[in-house]
């Protein structure tokens, strides 16, 4: 079974810094694709960045980078300074060509100021 | 911009009563999912479809059916509402055709209570 863990159930920044949450995923596919998705309190769970395991460069949007590991199958996301509005549930997840998503148990993240 | 709504976001209900979850997709998206999220699980899937009038099981769909009469619309129904069906139900939907295809894009989520 494809599964996918977040070691870190909580976590906490300050404001302006940066923080890395992890994440690790295990999938006997060759062709996948990672996703990040962010929950804020009471509202919409949003997609935050999305990975093709094909590329070899890791992506990037504004303050959210991932450092993707394919041989460890680690799929990591960075915050850099970090905002208030940037608390919330992050959840990590798989998704293995054909199948369903996989996510992981999510890390929430408080940020302080 | 992608736009999934749920008809409630929170319920409460009593132990047997039947339970409809409605959810509704503004983007012609041929793929609509349940999920039911719980702390330390994440998310769970328990049933999905991929056009109208079809359904396929999930991870979890003991307890759970589904209706997809239109496009647009995917519901979850509890047949008979239990004390552990209590949760939070997120409703996705995605499209093969979208620039971002692959991607879930989620309702804001129905908390039910079952007493």
């Amino acid at each position: 079974a494809q599964t996918v863990t977040q070691s870190q159930p909580e976590m906490s920044v300050q404001e302006a810094e940066t923080v890395t949450l992890s994440c690790t995923y295990d999938t006997s596919e060759s062709d996948y694709y990672l996703f990040w998705y962010k929950q804020p309190p009471s509202r919409q769970m949003i997609l935050v960045i999305r990975q093709e395991a094909y590329k070899q460069q890791n992506a990037t949007e504004n303050r959210f980078s991932v450092n993707f590991q394919k041989a460890a199958k680690s799929f990591s996301l960075k915050i850099s300074d970090s905002q208030l509005g940037d608390a919330a549930m992050y959840f990590c997840a798989s998704l293995p060509w054909g199948q369903n998503f996989v996510f992981g148990p999510g890390t929430r993240l408080s940020v302080l100021p | 911009d992608v736009k999934v709504t749920q008809s409630s976001r929170y319920l409460v209900k009593r132990t047997g009563e039947k339970v409809f979850l409605e959810c509704v997709q503004d983007m012609d998206h041929e793929n609509m999912f349940w999920y039911r999220q719980d702390p330390g699980l994440g998310l769970r899937l328990i049933y999905f479809s991929y056009d109208v009038k079809m359904k396929e099981k999930g991870d979890i769909p003991e307890g759970y059916s589904v209706s997809r009469e239109k496009k647009e619309r995917f519901s979850l129904i509890l047949e008979s509402a239990s004390t552990n069906q209590t949760s939070m139900y997120l409703c996705a939907s995605s499209s093969p055709g979208h620039p971002l295809r692959e991607t879930q894009y989620f309702g804001p989520g129905t908390r039910l209570l079952v007493l």
